[in-house]
Order: C-alpha cells, then sequence, then structure tokens
C-alpha cells in the first residue's frame, strides 16, 4: 500500500479542465512533484516544488497544495495530455524515505 | 544535457542477485546537489521506490526491500549500481535510474530496463 492515495482514474472531455489529486500526511509537511507517464516511456516531470514547471512543459499544468493534498491541475487537456500521472514526495516516518502515490489514469474524451 | 542510461542481465534466475548499473553523462555523481536513485515499475503497475545514495555513499532505502537491496557509487566511472539479492518473480519490473535534486524531485530518469526474473 501507498503512503500517497491518488484516484485510480479521472476522465476529461477535450479542452476542459481536471484536477487530479494525491493525498498523505506527508504532504502536510512537502511538497509533492509530478510525473507524467506515457505507455512505454520513462516518466517525466511536470510540476515540482510549491508550483513550478520545468522547462518544456506547457503552462496548462499547474500544481497548488492544501492541508494533506497535493493537486496537479490541467486547465484545456489536450489529446496528448492521456497518461497515468504519479505523485511523489517524502513519507511520514521521518527518515527521508520516499513514496509514490498509486497513479492515475487520465482519459482525454 | 544530463543523460542517464541503465545496463545490466535482462534475465535474472529464482534466488539470485540482479545487478544493474547507471551510467551518468552530463552530470557528476559527485555533486551534492543531488541524489541517485533507483525506481521500478512491475509490468502494468505503479512506480516504486527502491533508494537513492548521495556521493558520500550515504544510503536510503524502501523498507520492503531494504534486507536485499544494496545501492553503491562509483565516483571514478560516474556510476552508480543497483544489487538486489534472493529475487522471485515479483522483482520482475522495469529499472529506472534517475537524479533526484535534495530539494525533492526527480529531474532525470534513465529509459528503464525491463529485468525478469524466470528460470
Amino acid at each position: 500500500s501507498s503512503e500517497l492515495t491518488q484516484d485510480p482514474a479521472v476522465s476529461v472531455a477535450l479542452g476542459q479542465t481536471v484536477r487530479i489529486t494525491c493525498q498523505g500526511d506527508s504532504l502536510r509537511s512537502y511538497y509533492a512533484s509530478w510525473y507524467q507517464q506515457k505507455p512505454g516511456q520513462a516518466p517525466v516531470l511536470v510540476i515540482y516544488g510549491k508550483n513550478n514547471r520545468p522547462s518544456g512543459i506547457p503552462d496548462r499544468f499547474s500544481g497548488s497544495s492544501s492541508g494533506n493534498t497535493a493537486s496537479l491541475t490541467i486547465t484545456g487537456a489536450q489529446a496528448e495530455d492521456e497518461a497515468d500521472y504519479y505523485c511523489n514526495s517524502r513519507d511520514s516516518s521521518g527518515n527521508h524515505l520516499r513514496v509514490f502515490g498509486g497513479g492515475t489514469k487520465l482519459t482525454v474524451l | 544535457q544530463v543523460q542517464l542510461q541503465e545496463s545490466g542481465p535482462g534475465l535474472v534466475k529464482p534466488s539470485e542477485t540482479l545487478s544493474l548499473t547507471c551510467t551518468v553523462s552530463g552530470g557528476s555523481v559527485s555533486s551534492g546537489s543531488y541524489y541517485w536513485s533507483w525506481i521500478r515499475q512491475p509490468p502494468g503497475k505503479g512506480l516504486e521506490w527502491i533508494g537513492y545514495i548521495y556521493y558520500s555513499g550515504s544510503t536510503n532505502y524502501n523498507p520492503s526491500l531494504k534486507s536485499r537491496v544494496t545501492i553503491s557509487v562509483d565516483t571514478s566511472k560516474n556510476q552508480f549500481s543497483l544489487k538486489l539479492s534472493s529475487v522471485t518473480a515479483a522483482d520482475t519490473a522495469v529499472y529506472y535510474c534517475a537524479r533526484e535534486r535534495i530539494q525533492l524531485w526527480i529531474d532525470y530518469w534513465g529509459q528503464g530496463t525491463l529485468v525478469t526474473v524466470s528460470s
């Protein structure tokens, strides 16, 4: 079981806004980072820190956090955003371990 | 541009030791700004953090794998390595090496290598 909890699947209509969430006690103290993974490919960082995008990531991707929940929002979802999304952060043990959420499969309709 | 490349056997027999190496180019494993990590993904499943090593040699491992995992670093070759002992079919996965910034995000991943545990 994962200490970071994600909904297994989410869908969004093309061009609409979708929020993918990640819940965990450690998120009260640490930011989550978010990764997009398409079939057969390595994950790609899309959001890190408070709300930062690496170079090359479209500005329709944004991040936020409140309490024990981190969120990844895609504003105006595109067909190419269909992918698995994973959150990652420290665990809540205080031992500097890392943990991934179980992943969310995003379908763009 | 930083690149990471995993190498090692794609097939390992049950009860044996899985050994993988990650070669880093465009950056140095001796940098104090990063952790050098291993992550795996069983077929059709999610990502699992295995552990990381700092350039100093200090390590941190997933408690569920800790008794079987060793991560080491070779600064002279700009490589770091993973050893996982007593493997079973449950260890079949794509194994990724990655660079994690100490501020808690992974900015570079290797392409991944599939390791199958089978006799």
